[in-house]
Formats: C-alpha cells, sequence, structure tokens
C-alpha cells in the first residue's frame, strides 16, 4: 500500500520560501512501467474553507508542469535516494497559507494517493 | 483554463435518496474527468476515474458518466457517511483543475 506523508514548517514569514517534503512509502518514485503506466507526483493546496488548486506536477526524468499562476514562484524537485519529492515556493504572502497535499498521479489509475495534508501558515 | 463548474452547490438529502451532481467542462476534455470525496480534516478520495470507471474498495452506488464538456456522480441511496464534498478534477489539459465542491448534507 502506497502511503505519502508531508512535512516542513507550519509557519513561514511572508516574502520567504515555503518549503516541503513528501516521503513516498509502500512503493518508489522512480515507479511505473508498461503494464502500471507512469506515475507522476503532484501538490495541490486548500485553503481553509475553500476548494482545491493544484499547484504542479513532477516525473521521475525531473520534467514538470506548473500551475502558471504560480509558476515563477514554484520549483518541484525529486529526490530518488530518499523517496521522496519536495516543492519550493518562494515570496509568500499570507494568500499562501493552505493545507498543502502531496498526491500520487497513475496514468490508468488517476490521482488515487495522498498524503494526509499539512498545513502552512504565513504569518509574521 | 479549462473551468469546471458543478451543480448544485450545496445539497440537503434524505438517506436513501438518490443524489446527482453535474459537471460541466468550459472545453472538451474527452474522458479525463475524475470524482472526488472529501471528508472535514480528511484529505481527497478518489470515487470515480476517467468519468465512469470504477475504483476498487469504493461502494457501488456511486457511479459517474459523461465525456466531453458535461459530465455526473451519481450516488445511488445515499447512505449517512456520503456527507462530504465532492469534487470534480481535470487532467485533460494544463493546469489541471477542480471544480468549486458541492456540499452534501445529510437531512
Amino acid at each position: 500500500q502506497v502511503q505519502l506523508q508531508e512535512s516542513g514548517p507550519g509557519l513561514v514569514k511572508p516574502s520567504e520560501t515555503l518549503s516541503l517534503t513528501c516521503a513516498v512509502s509502500g512503493g518508489s518514485v522512480s515507479g511505473g512501467s508498461v503494464s502500471s503506466g507512469s506515475y507522476y507526483w503532484n501538490w495541490i493546496r486548500q485553503p481553509a474553507g475553500k476548494g482545491l488548486e493544484w499547484i504542479g506536477r513532477l516525473f521521475i526524468t525531473g520534467s514538470t508542469n506548473y500551475n502558471p499562476s504560480l509558476k515563477s514562484r514554484v520549483t518541484m524537485s525529486l529526490d530518488t535516494s530518499k523517496n521522496q519529492f519536495s516543492l519550493n515556493l518562494s515570496f509568500v504572502t499570507a494568500a499562501d497559507t493552505a493545507v498543502y497535499y502531496c498526491a500520487r498521479y497513475d496514468d490508468y489509475e488517476g490521482m488515487d494517493y495522498w498524503g494526509q495534508g499539512t498545513l502552512v501558515t504565513v504569518s509574521s | 483554463e479549462v473551468v469546471l463548474t458543478q451543480s448544485p452547490d450545496f445539497q440537503s438529502v434524505t438517506p436513501k435518496e438518490k443524489v446527482t451532481i453535474t459537471c460541466r467542462a468550459s472545453q472538451s476534455i474527452g474522458v479525463m474527468l475524475h470524482w472526488f470525496q472529501q471528508k472535514p480534516d480528511q484529505s481527497p478520495k478518489l470515487l470515480i476515474k476517467y468519468a465512469s470507471q470504477t475504483i476498487s474498495g469504493v461502494p457501488s452506488r456511486f457511479s459517474g458518466s459523461g465525456s466531453g464538456t458535461d459530465f455526473t456522480l451519481t450516488i445511488n441511496s445515499l447512505a449517512a457517511e456520503d456527507a462530504a464534498t465532492y469534487y470534480c478534477h481535470q487532467s485533460s489539459t494544463f493546469p489541471w483543475t477542480f471544480g468549486q465542491g458541492t456540499k452534501v448534507e445529510i437531512k
């Protein structure tokens, strides 16, 4: 059973960089095969009481797709040695306060595994 | 960007009633549409993938249909544990997007 677990600071100051890590267990971030398709590793966020916003995705090759609304501030990376992937969001403001989720998208299964989410508050 | 518009925003339903939630896309997305259920303080749970494909472990009362721009999630015979917010999500075109959500309350 694949499990994802987000970690990182719960409080970030305005104008600083939000950094989160998603640890993957029960499967490999390098995973995917002809039979199971390809895996893409995603970050999604949800402000309190609001809907879901896709931040971006990362593939094993290192290729990325980011939401244009955040693209200038987002960087995602993969660490296969630690079986985890990361999100950096720079120059944060209060509008970036949200629960951040990591999730796996499988070509055949959709967004099938999610982390439990981690609340990040941007405040001085 | 593909805008997904769900209706209704809120629905109050008695147990065993049938629930229908629609999701309309601003452009054709084929069947690249998925449905999630989110309960308070939980992460979203995949209910239906690729418009109509069922997910192992999800009760059979949940079903999906549609293609192109119009999609439907149906909950047959609503159960008390189905109280949640439901989201549609498209993975056809970047940026991937979600509908605004439909909150289902049990009367």
